[in-house]
């Protein structure tokens, strides 16, 4: 199963961007990229997938390196509601592994 | 459409009980999942199943048992509750296991 390495936390001033990165280097090379959040006592939610090329949608843009073996999340304008752990994971037909993610704290 | 909802929201249980908890979808997916959550952790899968009649063990499955008679219905039963068992639980469920949609958790506590 593809594994992917996020770091631990990143903190982040309110209005500026967030740039959160992801390393999946044993990715295959039909698999998405999938990201999800996790707002404080909630379920995770989706955020954002992609396969090859940079992808936007209203709450965020991933950017995919070229070789596949990392992206980026990008929040444009980081809010103090986007503090949340954000998790990268690729699919897994139902059973994903769900690492620790990356706490984002975004400071007024 | 309700999503995925997921019942009871809280429960406490003395050890050696046991319980099953309700997890339910109405957008007609075949996959479903459950994970549980401890404090400050991510998220490790317990069971999941790719259709009616389907299951298969994930991470994390000794202490729990599932079924999956309808696509629409995923229970999960504790058999005999332990401390180590006081989680928070997810269901989860996707169309052909891509983008997966989360119930709102059950909070478990197990004396």
């Amino acid at each position: 199963d593809a594994k992917t390495t996020q770091p631990n936390s990143m903190e982040s001033n309110e209005e500026e961007p967030v740039h959160l990165p992801c390393n999946h280097s044993t990715i295959s090379g039909t698999d998405y990229i999938h990201w999800y959040r996790q707002l404080p006592s909630q379920g995770p939610e989706y955020v954002i997938h992609g396969l090859t090329s940079n992808v936007n949608n209203r709450m965020a843009s991933l950017a995919i390196a070229e070789d596949r073996k990392s992206s980026t999340l990008i929040l444009h304008r980081a809010t103090l509601r986007d503090a949340a752990v954000y998790y990268c994971i690729p699919p897994g037909a139902g059973k994903s592994t769900f690492g620790d993610g990356t706490t984002l704290t975004v400071k007024p | 459409n309700a999503g995925v909802t997921q019942t009871p929201k809280f429960q406490v249980l003395k050890t050696g009980q046991s319980m099953t908890l309700q997890c339910a979808q109405d957008m007609n997916h075949e996959y479903m999942s459950w994970y549980r959550q401890d404090p400050g952790m991510g998220l490790r899968l317990i069971h999941y199943s790719v259709g009616a009649g389907i299951t298969d063990q994930g991470e994390v499955p000794n202490g729990y048992n599932v079924s999956r008679s309808t696509t629409e219905d995923f229970p999960l039963r504790l058999l005999s509750a332990a401390p180590s068992q006081t989680s928070v639980y997810f269901c989860a469920s996707s169309f052909a296991g891509e983008t997966q949609y989360f119930g709102p958790g059950t909070r478990l506590l197990v004396l």
